[in-house]
């Protein structure tokens, strides 16, 4: 059964710390690994991993996948209190348009 | 722009009644689906559609119908209502082509008693 697993599932931080938050994956072909970002209400788009792609940056915020270790990590460096969120990740099967969530990472940053 | 609604934003309904959760979109895109998110358990996809007349299913299903006689609309029925159906649900949309960067509408939270 596919399975996305992340990883901690809640992290408490002071403004200005760097966080790292981990997503492993046993699925065994997919399309694309997202990134979410969820406040009170609905997820946000962060990132797009595809199968092809390992690193990208926006900002603070920066995703790298591991294709080789089944991973991908969500680096936010200098936090900020508007980091506060609970951040998902999602694969994308390769041969259909379902997609798989992990449970999130709850983050909260301190001021 | 819109972007993507969904009614009602909050519902209680009684075990065995039956409604329908709205969603409608007006960026014309051509894939839309349904999640619902529980405490723990992070986002299930219920069923989604790749276009008008077409649909599939998800990872939880049951207990779920869903039709898509437009691009824009896309409504989630319940038939008959159970206390494991409690939960927030999701609508989203996004173009086929792009499918990844999906816009969720804001949830509607429903209770089932």
């Amino acid at each position: 059964e596919d399975k996305v697993v992340q990883s901690p599932l809640s992290l408490v931080v002071h403004e200005g710390d760097t966080v790292t938050l981990n997503c492993s994956y046993e699925v065994t072909n997919f399309r694309s690994l997202l990134w979410y970002k969820q406040e009170k209400k609905a997820p946000t788009f962060l990132f797009m991993l595809t199968s092809s792609g390992i690193e990208k940056k926006s900002g603070r915020l920066s995703s790298i996948l591991d294709k080789k270790e089944l991973f991908s990590i969500l680096n936010i460096t200098a936090t900020q209190t508007g980091d506060s969120a609970v951040y998902l990740c999602a694969l994308g099967d390769s041969g259909t348009y379902k997609y798989i969530f992990g449970t999130g990472t709850r983050l909260k940053v301190l001021a | 722009n819109a972007g993507v609604t969904q009614t009602p934003k909050f519902q209680v309904l009684k075990t065995g009644q039956s409604m329908t959760l709205q969603c409608a979109q007006d960026m014309n895109h051509e894939y839309m689906s349904w999640y619902r998110q529980d405490p723990g358990m992070g986002l299930r996809l219920i069923h989604y559609s790749v276009g008008a007349g077409i649909t599939d299913q998800g990872e939880v299903p049951n207990g779920y119908n869903v039709s898509r006689s437009t691009t824009e609309d896309f409504p989630l029925r319940l038939l008959s209502a159970a206390p494991s159906q409690t939960s927030v649900y999701f609508c989203a949309s996004s173009y086929l082509g792009r499918a990844e960067t999906q816009y969720f509408g804001p949830g509607t939270r429903l209770l089932v008693l």
